[in-house]
């Protein structure tokens, strides 16, 4: 699975978007850009996924770019509850098998009053 | 729909002491199942997973087991906790030929 590399930590004001980048030049054609959060002390909980169109759904927009080297998260209207750890993961989408998920360290957000 | 229960939310235990952590999956059948294990301001170790009743792969060497006695429960063990044992543990899940995981709240363990 390819790495990823995502800033540390970033903030963001209550309200605003949120923009999380991910890089991931080596990622190969088969692969998928996976976002999780994990709000302190607890479990991990799936964003969003894709492979090489923009996504949205309820939660979120993820957007690859057209080389696929690098994604976006965003957030449109961040809230305090969206501070959080997120982890942006890609690995190719097995179809049977063990689906095992490598995380990294993410990028800590904190939402600003 | 489908939940995940992961107990107990909080362990102490003694070096030496034995442990076992249960996770079960209401609303599936046939998941994939996963131990992860979160030092802290760490990311997330992948210890053991699971695509069927008593297959068990292991990610790293280490003083914790793994089981699966039935479809939808998977238990971690240790027979002698180790100080380094100490951690936040998650179980997840994965439905069969399915890439998104969801996660059980998770177990924090102190060995003392």
């Amino acid at each position: 699975d390819a790495k990823t590399t995502q800033p540390p930590s970033m903030d963001c004001a209550e309200g605003r978007a949120a923009n999380l980048p991910c890089n991931h030049s080596t990622i190969s054609g088969n692969e998928y850009v996976y976002w999780y959060r994990q709000i302190h002390s607890q479990g991990p909980q799936y964003i969003i996924h894709g492979l090489k169109n923009n996504e949205t759904n309820e939660m979120a927009s993820l957007i690859i770019t057209e080389d696929r080297k690098s994604s976006t998260l965003i957030l449109p209207h961040a809230t305090l509850r969206d501070t959080a750890v997120y982890y942006c993961i890609v690995r190719v989408d097995r179809g049977t098998g063990a689906n095992n998920l490598f995380f990294g360290t993410g990028t800590r957000l904190t939402v600003i009053p | 729909s489908q939940t995940i229960h992961q107990w107990p939310a909080t362990l102490v235990q003694p070096v030496g002491s034995p442990l076992s952590l249960e996770c079960t999956v209401e609303g599936t059948s046939n998941p994939n199942l996963y131990w992860y294990r979160q030092a802290a301001g760490r990311g997330l170790q992948l210890l053991f997973y699971s695509v069927g009743i008593g297959q068990i792969s292991s990610e790293v060497p280490q003083n914790l087991s793994a089981s699966r006695p039935q479809d939808r429960q998977f238990i971690l063990s240790s027979k002698k906790l180790l100080l380094s044992d100490s951690g936040f543990y998650l179980c997840a899940w994965t439905p069969a030929a399915k890439n998104i995981q969801y996660f059980g709240a998770g177990t924090r363990l102190s060995v003392l």
